[in-house]
């Protein structure tokens, strides 16, 4: 069955430091694999999506996120985190090779940006 | 493009009570998901519907909780009775992507925050 583990509940960093939240996942086939950013009292944004190709996907706001097959992670990253970047970020996984084209999501962690 | 639009935004009823959410996709969606988010967690899949069928529903509690997408587009989720644990988050989003495939990405409305008191 497939699963997505976020191991972190929480992330605190500074102001113009990079931010890693962490994704590990676990699923029958190939995967695709996306981050969802929420804001409070706001739906899910879509972030970016790893399909095929280069490991590193580049996605909105600066952030960028890099597959790892034999790891099975998909961490997130940003190399000079912002204080509007502090919102709940969630990672999912869509598995295609079952057919069935669910997208499972992560429990999510939240970051906090300090000033 | 407009996104996806859901109401209410907010609802407050008793427990026993029944209540009904609306959602209408993307334009030229055709696939449709309702998700529950309980606080500080991540969403799971209520139900997803490709067009007007609902393809997999197998975390609906059905005892209480119906769905409907009659013309393929817009769709309702209904409650009744609703009970103090179904206080949440009800999301609604769309993906272009189905059958035929596609990137797969799902757009999300703002969801209905639904107290039951």
């Amino acid at each position: 069955a497939q699963s997505v583990a976020q191991p972190e509940d929480q992330v605190n960093v500074a102001e113009g430091n990079p931010l890693t939240v962490k994704c590990t996942y676990s699923v029958s086939g190939n995967p695709y694999l996306f981050w969802y950013v929420q804001y409070p009292n706001r739906g899910l944004q879509f972030l970016l999506k790893y399909i095929t190709g280069d490991n590193l996907v580049k996605g909105s706001y600066g952030f960028e996120a890099e597959f790892n097959k034999s790891q099975t992670s998909f961490h997130l990253k940003k190399p000079s985190a912002l204080v509007s970047d502090s919102a709940l970020y969630f990672c999912a996984v869509r598995d295609i090779d079952t057919g069935g084209f669910k997208t499972i999501f992560g429990a999510g962690t939240r970051l906090f940006v300090k000033a | 493009e407009a996104g996806v639009v859901q109401s209410p935004r907010y609802k407050i009823i008793e427990k026993k009570q029944p209540v009904a959410f609306w959602c209408n996709p993307i334009s030229g969606h055709n696939t449709l998901y309702w998700y529950l988010q309980n606080l500080g967690q991540g969403p799971e899949l209520l139900i997803r519907y490709e067009n007007e069928e609902a393809v997999d529903d197998s975390q609906l509690p059905k005892d209480r909780f119906s769905a409907e997408r009659l013309k393929g587009v817009d769709s309702t989720l209904k409650i009744q009775p609703a009970e103090l644990g179904d206080s949440a988050v009800y999301l609604c989003a769309s993906s272009a992507s189905g059958t035929s495939g596609g990137t797969g990405e799902l757009f999300f409305g703002e969801g209905s925050r639904l107290t039951v008191l």
